[in-house]
């Protein structure tokens, strides 16, 4: 069975700050992807960044960038330049080989003016 | 504009009495899914298609049954829902293989006294 575990389940950030969202993971497959998702207030849910397991460079969507430790079994988001419209929930997911999708708990990021 | 839809997008409902979220989706995806959203738990998998006539059952599918007759339609159906079942509901969709950017729906929040 794979398991996503997000540590932390509230962060604050000063506006203009660069903040890092936790993730790790755990699955016995060898091929596998990690997502992050963003969910504001409004509830939608909104694709961030992916990160294939065999993909040898971190990923990198504009301000968004994952910190992709294999041995460690993380993938953080690292997210530069906060802005007030970041604060959001923020869920990390990994896919399997099988295509389910198993998403942690989330983190719930304020970013202070 | 490529959209995931879900409908009802809020209901109140009683123990027992048979209900269906309708999802569809207009990008020709051969890739969807259902989830389940509750606090502290992320989104949980419910099912998962890979194509019409092709069901799968995620980590929650105890007391939920889908179908896939149609490409773009997804049906969640619920034969006799409970109390525990009072949450919110998510539809997604992704072009099937090794595409990973997976739409979601805008939410179906649902409450069964």
């Amino acid at each position: 069975a794979q398991k996503i575990t997000q540590t932390q389940p509230g962060m604050f950030v000063q506006e203009k700050e660069a903040v890092t969202l936790d993730c790790t993971y755990d699955t016995s497959d060898p091929s596998y992807g990690l997502f992050w998702y963003k969910q504001p207030s409004s509830g939608e849910m909104i694709f961030l960044i992916y990160q294939g397991s065999y993909d040898q460079q971190n990923a990198t969507e504009g301000r968004y960038s994952l910190n992709f430790q294999k041995a460690r079994k993380s993938a953080n988001l690292v997210i530069s330049a906060s802005q007030l419209g970041d604060s959001a929930m923020y869920f990390c997911a990994m896919r399997n080989a099988g295509n389910m999708l198993t998403f942690g708990g989330g983190t719930r990021l304020m970013v202070k003016p | 504009e490529a959209q995931v839809t879900q409908n009802p997008r809020y209901l109140i409902t009683v123990t027992g009495k048979k209900l269906t979220v309708t999802c569809s989706q207009n990008m020709n995806h051969e890739y969807m899914s259902w989830y389940r959203q509750d606090p502290g738990l992320g989104l949980r998998q419910i099912y998962y298609s890979m194509n019409v006539e092709v069901t799968d059952k995620g980590d929650v599918p105890e007391g939920y049954k889908v179908s896939r007759k149609e490409k773009r339609n997804f049906p969640l159906i619920l034969e006799s829902p409970s109390p525990n079942q009072t949450s919110l509901y998510f539809c997604a969709s992704k072009l099937g293989g090794m595409s990973y950017e997976q739409y979601f729906g805008p939410g179906t929040r649902l409450t069964v006294t």
